[in-house]
């Protein structure tokens, strides 16, 4: 079946800790993106790449990093920077262009313990 | 900067009824505007894509609507069943930001 696979489905994270959420898509979608959902929020962007190698900073990219060596494939890496890390994670991807649908994964709930 | 609403953020129905959840946007400049439905804890599964240079877009019972002009979208669901319960999003692509921006969401419930 084609989609999105989000993995772990929970985490946890101990403090001063480095954490990395997997994100996998096999519907050959060029674009990709990663997203955090707070109660009362909405959905906010942290990162997006519209291309392999190739990727740009969202509204709250502080304290995250991503990388896209491969099409299918977009890690997102939760590092102790990230003062506030417990949300829900949801990673995206999408055909490039302004005429497409954009499908979701699953979602990683991470909470610091 | 796109700024999108949803009003209002939770609405509870008998079952059987009609009903309408609204999304507006403050930038017109938009390509298309996405509905999805979120079940608790889980990720978004999308309804209905409106491109901007259309007008409605239809899947069953939902039926959604978007006019550029004012800048708002409507989803109707016709018939309403406990099933329909849920939070339903709006996103809409484009304008300055070139990304999704998302409402914070109506949360549906639908009484048996």
């Amino acid at each position: 079946d084609g989609g999105i696979t989000q993995s772990p489905k929970y985490l946890f994270r101990k403090e001063g800790q480095n954490v990395t959420l997997s994100c996998e898509q096999n519907l050959n979608h060029d674009a990709m993106y990663w997203y955090r959902q707070d109660p009362g929020q909405g959905l906010r962007l942290i990162y997006y790449s519209q291309i392999v190698n190739d990727f740009q900073k969202g509204d709250i990219a502080e304290g995250y990093s991503v990388s896209r060596e491969k099409k299918e494939s977009f890690p997102l890496t939760v590092t102790s920077a990230q003062k506030n890390p417990t949300a829900f994670y949801l990673c995206a991807s999408s055909r490039t262009g302004a005429r497409t649908e954009a499908f979701f994964g699953q979602g990683t709930r991470l909470t610091v313990v | 900067k796109q700024e999108v609403t949803q009003i209002p953020a939770a609405l509870s129905v008998p079952e059987g009824e009609n009903l309408v959840l609204n999304c507006s946007f403050t930038d017109s400049a938009i390509y298309n505007l996405q509905w999805f439905r979120q079940d608790p804890g889980k990720g978004l599964t999308s309804l209905l894509l409106i491109q901007s240079s259309q007008r409605e877009q239809t899947s069953g019972r939902l039926n959604a609507s978007l006019d550029k002009s004012s800048g708002r979208s409507t989803l109707y669901i016709a018939a309403s069943q406990p099933g329909d319960s849920a939070t339903y999003l709006c996103a809409a692509y484009g304008g300055s930001q070139g990304n999704l921006i998302f409402g914070k969401g109506t949360k549906l419930s639908v009484k048996p």
